[in-house]
């Protein structure tokens, strides 16, 4: 157990609709990161929040934005879904602000868009 | 998005053999880490490499940060049941950076 939690586990929806996957960091972690795991682009890192402001931004799509709250849980919108935004979505979380080495991974909200 | 080379893409060994796997890039790396995953699980931290040539082992895994810092190696020796899994390695092309570019995946099957 990496002590980074992440909700819901499993979500299914359709085309066109909106969903918030939930990270909550291990305790004391200011960094959280989110990634995008699918079939046939592997794991992509989306974006990095250090203690509530955006840090870093991968290949995240305009219509996917994230936040990261006072209480240092984060949240991953995806909004207007496509069938190509099915995928495992993870957060990660670290102590530091810039850290690769030390980053722990949480287990996943697998996203289905049917 | 950019991702790492990673060879082979299956494995299927039997208990006790020792496995190797490796990851290549066009772009210098300067910190690489190779990662587990489990099913239904996020990956987990192996192994971190910061220095080109380093050799570093942790308990039957050993990784290298090849010299020309474009490649990386893992060595799994003596194999048991639980190795298996997707083993993926990462590459950070600045120190600190956040960005990590990871690999596509060597998946380790244990025949009984």
């Amino acid at each position: 157990d990496s002590g980074v939690t992440q909700t819901p586990k499993h979500l299914i929806t359709a085309t066109g609709q909106r969903v918030t996957l939930r990270c909550s960091p291990r305790s004391g972690d200011l960094s959280v990161y989110w990634y995008q795991q699918s079939l046939d682009q592997g794991l992509q890192f989306l974006i990095q929040y250090y203690n509530g402001e955006e840090r870093a931004k991968g290949n995240i799509l305009e219509r996917f934005s994230a936040q990261q709250f006072p209480d240092l849980h984060s949240e991953l919108n995806l909004s207007s879904l496509e069938l190509g935004d099915s995928a495992l979505y993870f957060c990660a979380s670290s102590p530091h602000p810039g850290g690769s080495d030390t980053q722990y991974f949480g287990p996943g909200t697998r996203l289905t868009v049917l | 998005g950019q991702q790492l080379n990673q060879s082979p893409q299956s494995m299927f060994i039997q208990e006790g053999e020792d496995v190797s796997m490796n990851c290549t890039s066009s772009s210098i790396f300067n910190t690489w880490l190779w990662y587990k995953q489990d099913p239904g699980e996020g990956p987990v931290l192996l192994i971190a490499l910061y220095k080109a040539g380093e050799l570093t082992s942790n308990g039957r895994l050993t990784a290298q940060f090849g010299i020309t810092r474009k490649d990386s190696f893992l060595n799994i020796s003596a194999s048991i049941p639980s190795d298996v899994g997707i083993y993926f390695c990462a590459g950070d092309t600045h120190f600190g950076n956040e960005k990590l570019t990871f690999g596509t995946g060597t998946r380790l099957t244990i025949i009984p």
